[in-house]
């Protein structure tokens, strides 16, 4: 079984502030890891996922996340917020042998301030 | 490309009433998925289906739920009867033949049990 700890319901934050979103993991195999972001009235759209090779993965928004086996963590940063990146965050984790169904963390929701 | 549309975006009914939703997914894409969103957690999958296959439904309530997929391309997700509880998001998701790793959500269709 896997499964997914966002340890933070709600992260607010100043805009131009740095900002670290934590996901844990569990899983008794190898896992591919995903965040996905809904913003206000959207459906969920992937951010990045981790799938194999360099354990620190990139968004084209700024986002980056780092794979950490050892903590079992994929943690998700940005160094600079916007505005416009408040929204509801989602980790998420599959494996081969789940078929490549996702299980989700429960979110959190950043919210940016001016 | 067209993104995944479901319909509709809102329904209200009362508890014991049946509710169906209606989900189209990108086209060409085999693979189809609905989850429930509860408000405060995060997409619980209910079932996966690969063209008009069921791959899983494993966490599906089958005592009220049913979804089908007959020609392999949109989908029925039905309750009967519906229960306070059901109340919640249901999103719809599809990824293509060779891109497994990115599910392409839609808008959700958000259901209220009175």
């Amino acid at each position: 079984a896997q499964s997914v700890t966002q340890l933070d319901s709600q992260v607010p934050v100043f805009e131009e502030a740095p900002v670290e979103l934590r996901c844990n993991y569990s899983s008794s195999v190898s896992v591919y890891l995903f965040w996905y972001v809904q913003y206000p009235n959207q459906g969920l759209q992937l951010l990045l996922k981790y799938l194999s090779g360099s354990t620190l993965v990139e968004s084209i928004n700024g986002f980056e996340a780092e794979f950490n086996k050892s903590q079992t963590s994929f943690h998700l940063r940005k160094p600079s917020v916007h505005i416009s990146d408040t929204a509801e965050y989602f980790c998420a984790v599959t494996n081969n042998n789940a078929g490549n169904m996702l299980t989700f963390g429960g979110g959190t929701r950043l919210m940016v301030k001016p | 490309e067209a993104g995944v549309a479901q319909s509709p975006r809102y329904k209200i009914i009362e508890k014991r009433q049946s509710v169906a939703f209606w989900c189209n997914p990108i086209s060409g894409h085999a693979t189809l998925y609905w989850y429930q969103q509860i408000l405060g957690q995060g997409p619980k999958l209910l079932i996966q289906f690969q063209n008009n296959g069921v791959v899983d439904d494993s966490q599906l309530p089958k005592d009220r739920f049913s979804a089908e997929r007959l020609k392999g391309v949109d989908s029925t997700l039905k309750i009967q009867p519906a229960k306070l509880e059901d109340s919640a998001v249901y999103l719809c998701a599809s990824t293509g033949t060779g891109s497994w790793e990115t599910q392409y959500f839609g808008p959700g269709t958000r259901l209220l049990v009175l």
